[in-house]
């Protein structure tokens, strides 16, 4: 199931809200997860199950959708949350793709 | 709490082949799917494949099918990734990760990343 991630990057302030968009090419109900990538630290799990907020993860981020349309937002960007955020879909077990990636930077 | 280490840096040749290694601690190793992910310089993350040691099962990503083998050795807590016929284009970091959940998937928590150079 291939992954459209929007935009590819986007340039905001800190204090702005973001939002990520994901598109799948068919429906992977709710399994759909979002992860955070700095250059150097292993992927963080953000978000899984379209909506479910990962323990130790600050609330800014939140997640929504189901279907084929998903988004994260980050109600406050923090100067820490200047990354790569990637989306995964878990719906076509075990083919669990990646989208291409969001890259959040500094404006 | 599950923690999982990676062996370290790799530099191989063309044509030859990398073996990965993943141990994992802190938790019922096997109960614990483990995934494979790379990244590539400048490029996402890429699914590779992954193992249910509960269950032997293997699953690999369709493009390294015949290039990839995953096992686990419940003796040593260690899953590897073995890749072979390593081209320039395998140049990447390879992440390890724990397959959680049971009605739906996600990946956590990870290994640190193995950089696997591939060079003449």
């Amino acid at each position: 199931i291939q992954m459209t991630q929007s935009p590819s990057s986007l340039s905001a302030s800190v204090g702005d809200r973001v939002t990520l968009t994901c598109r799948a090419g068919q429906s992977v109900g709710y399994h759909l997860n979002w992860y955070q990538l700095k250059p150097g630290k292993a992927p963080k799990l953000l978000i899984y199950a379209a909506s479910t907020l990962q323990s130790g993860v600050p609330s800014r981020f939140s997640g929504t959708g189901s279907g084929t349309d998903f988004t994260l937002t980050i109600s406050s960007l923090q100067p820490e949350d200047f990354a790569t955020y990637y989306c995964q879909q878990t719906y076509s077990t075990p083919a669990w793709t990646f989208g291409r990636g969001t890259k959040v930077e500094v404006k | 709490q599950v923690h999982l280490v990676q062996s370290g840096t790799e530099v191989k040749k063309p044509g030859s082949s990398v073996k990965v290694s993943c141990k994992a601690s802190g938790g019922t190793f096997s109960n614990m799917g483990i995934s494979w992910v790379r990244q590539a310089p400048g490029q996402g993350l890429e699914w590779v494949g992954g193992i249910i040691p509960i269950f032997n099962t293997t699953n690999y990503a369709q493009k390294f099918r015949g290039r990839v083998t995953v096992a686990a050795d419940e003796s040593t807590s260690t899953v590897y990734m073995e890749l072979s016929g390593l081209r320039s284009d395998d140049t990447a970091v390879y992440y390890c990760a724990r397959i959680s959940g049971l009605r739906t998937h996600w990946f956590d928590p990870w290994g640190q990343g193995t950089l696997v150079t591939v060079s003449s």
